[in-house]
């Protein structure tokens, strides 16, 4: 079946502009995932969704950063007034539900680059 | 707050090399562990996990990894690397129970070579 899969695949935008990135979910999978990677550095968590529901924003570095779900389908992850420190690569996962004993499985990443 | 440390960033083998790739992880408390590999052009994908029961699990690809809990690590293995086993590879944590979000190293980068 499709894996999870993220639009765009690359972005480059301008210091100051608004990003809106999209991950849509393996079908059925309830949980969904974001996980940034700064270059040189490992995944870092920035928020799940169970279902609709965000019970774990803690991963957020500001609040230029916000992401919602609709339905128990695609997400979208905003960063407002991007900044040179928000590239990155975007990674998404799902998994069929949350806790610590599902796999997650990840999609291809949205390298972001800010000008 | 738990972080994982894989002191090896780039490891260069030839073929049939025996690999051990090193994981540490800070958190005291109810973990489960993971290896997560790339390959190039990839996406994320899972190599084996642990719960609990036995510390020596194996995985995909002739891959294992053992836990030792005294020594808080996760260290993976495998008796004679391929080409193909060119990739990068992550470690990650999370907490049990209910807790989902997983907790990376900085990935190690493998680099077979023929």
């Amino acid at each position: 079946g499709a894996g999870v899969s993220q639009s765009p695949s690359n972005k480059v935008t301008e210091k100051g502009k608004d990003v809106e990135l999209r991950c849509d979910p393996i079908s059925g999978h309830t949980a969904l995932y974001w996980y940034r990677q700064r270059l040189g550095q490992g995944l870092e968590f920035l928020i799940y969704f169970q279902g609709n529901s965000a019970p774990d924003k803690s991963g957020l570095p500001s609040d230029r950063f916000s992401a919602e779900r609709t339905g128990e389908s695609v997400s979208t992850l905003t960063i407002q007034r991007t900044q040179q420190e928000d590239s990155a690569v975007y990674l998404c996962a799902s998994s069929p539900r949350t806790g610590a004993y599902n796999e997650q499985f990840f999609g291809p990443g949205t390298r972001l680059t800010v000008l | 707050a738990q972080s994982v440390s894989q002191h090896n960033h780039h490891v260069i083998l030839s073929e049939a090399a025996s690999l051990e790739l090193g994981c540490n992880y800070s958190y005291g408390g109810t973990v489960n562990l993971f290896w997560y590999v790339q390959y190039p052009g990839q996406h994320l994908q899972l190599l084996l996990k642990y719960f609990s029961g036995d510390p020596l699990v194996k995985g995909i690809k002739g891959f294992e990894a053992e836990f030792i809990k005294s020594k808080f690590s996760f260290n993976l293995r495998k008796p004679s690397v391929q080409w193909s086993d060119t990739a990068e590879y992550f470690c990650a944590v999370n907490r049990g129970g209910t807790a989902s979000k997983l907790t990376f190293g900085t990935g190690t980068r493998l680099q077979v070579t023929l």
